[in-house]
């Protein structure tokens, strides 16, 4: 199974400022990554993932101050001048492989 | 607009059986594939199963492989996951996942717990 590692674990961030999320992957997954975004007591919700392309693309709805970069096994997501809404636990995931598995979570808090 | 409606979470003990079902609308249901993921309290997620637009291929994560059985019924726009010999480990939050590879849409989950 890919093992999804992210880091750090928590970043704190202060409001306006840019955030930036590492995932890592135990083996190549082109760029079949996606990133989640969860606030307490909801649903994920899907941010970003990767085209046929080779680029990242945001979800419907989805800020253009959230980026994603990467492939193989080293993955980022950034996000641009941190607003309060963006203050959750990111999640990436690979759909490369069976099982698809994710990371355990980056909680971005308010420094 | 999609939506994924669960149900059939609740208190279970261990070694019993649940079915939770997952109503879908907003969408052509028989042209997407959908896939059950959990998510212990205070917890990481983990993706349990998928099952393609036609029902064939299904797939399953280890730790559920021989007790839970994904299906859909596609008259009915309907996802079903029935567990059998559920362990206290398979306490979590159960979504329904609409996916194209990556994850589109999540329902707001159902709550399993398993205890004596």
């Amino acid at each position: 199974e890919v093992v999804m590692t992210q880091s750090p674990a928590t970043l704190s961030v202060s409001p306006g400022e840019r955030a930036t999320l590492s995932c890592r992957a135990s083996q190549g997954v082109t760029n079949n990554l996606a990133w989640y975004q969860q606030k307490p007591g909801q649903a994920p919700r899907l941010l970003i993932f990767g085209t046929y392309s080779g680029a990242f693309t945001r979800a419907t709805g989805v800020p253009d101050r959230f980026s994603g970069s990467g492939s193989g096994t080293e993955f980022t997501l950034t996000i641009s001048g941190l607003q309060s809404e963006d203050f959750a636990v990111y999640f990436c995931q690979q759909y490369n492989n069976w099982p698809r598995t994710f990371g355990g979570g980056t909680k971005v808090e308010i420094k | 607009e999609v939506q994924l409606v669960e149900s059939g979470g609740g208190l279970v003990q261990p070694g019993g059986s649940l079915r939770l079902s997952c109503a879908a609308s907003g969408f052509t249901f028989t042209t997407y594939s959908l896939n059950w993921v959990r998510q212990s309290p205070g917890k990481g997620l983990e993706w349990l199963s998928y099952i393609s637009s036609r029902g064939s291929p299904i797939y399953y994560a280890d730790s559920v492989k021989g007790r839970f059985t994904i299906s859909r019924d596609n008259v009915e726009s309907s996802l079903y996951l029935q567990m059998d010999d559920l362990r206290a480990e398979d306490t979590a939050v159960y979504y329904c996942v609409r996916s194209s590879g990556r994850m589109e849409y999540w329902g707001q989950g159902t709550l399993v717990t398993v205890s004596s």
